[in-house]
């Protein structure tokens, strides 16, 4: 079975543009996680959904971050403008249903470089 | 609120050496315990689970077992190979009793990770 698929894996790009990270969740997976990965705060919650409604997004560092989850299969992070401090790896994991024992299966992630 | 503590790295350790990485946890319900495995350039990966006090995960070689009298979930390796040299995170994932909690049941809360170190 495929996993969670993010695209691009690399992006590179000078700050004042619009960034749109890409993913793909594992079919029949109800949640959706974004976290943002850096040295210096380590592996941070963004925003999760769950059916495609976004629940929680005060990770979500400030308004220049937006994400969106159109239907089932598909989400995007968008970074508009963007800044050198957004720098960092994105992950975006999902996992099947209710319950705590449901482990959350991630991407490979999008190594984000802002200039 | 819930958190998760692990013992900082990195730890360098020669080939077939023990391994121990420590974590303890605070939650206010009754949490499962995970950890993950994360590779260089690569997204992370469940390692091993448990969801119940005296619980044991295990899987390629590695045990923890969740300790609700301590409230830790320490990772061990009788042996390590080279090949697992990477970062791992201790996390959990609350459960609260009762009333519905929505949205924030099952998320994630992951320690700081550990990075391992194995030399030939």
């Amino acid at each position: 079975d495929a996993g969670v698929i993010q695209s691009p894996r690399h992006e590179v790009t000078e700050m004042g543009q619009e960034v749109t990270l890409r993913c793909k969740p594992i079919s029949g997976h109800d949640y959706l996680f974004w976290y943002r990965q850096t040295m210096m705060r380590g592996l941070e919650l963004l925003i999760y959904f769950n059916n495609n409604v976004p629940i929680d997004d005060s990770g979500m560092p400030e308004d220049r971050f937006s994400a969106k989850m159109p239907n089932a299969s598909f989400s995007t992070l968008k970074i508009q403008p963007s800044e050198p401090r957004d720098s960092a790896v994105y992950f975006c994991a999902s996992r099947p249903g209710q319950g705590n024992d449901q482990p959350q299966h991630f991407g490979d992630g999008t190594r984000l470089s802002i200039l | 609120g819930d958190s998760v503590t692990q013992m900082e790295g990195p730890v360098t350790l020669s080939e077939e050496a023990f391994l121990t990485i420590n974590c303890t946890y605070t939650a206010t319900g009754y949490p499962s315990l995970f950890w993950y495995v994360q590779y260089p350039g690569e997204g992370l990966q469940l390692l091993l689970k448990a969801t119940k006090a005296d619980d044991k995960g295990s899987n390629k070689g590695f045990e923890a077992t969740y300790r609700k009298e301590t409230t830790s979930f320490h990772l061990e390796k009788g042996s390590v190979q080279v090949s697992d040299s990477a970062v791992y995170f201790c996390a959990l994932s609350d459960r609260r009793m009762g009333a519905n909690y929505g949205g924030s049941q099952g998320n994630l809360i992951f320690g700081k990770g550990t990075k391992l170190s194995v030399k030939p």
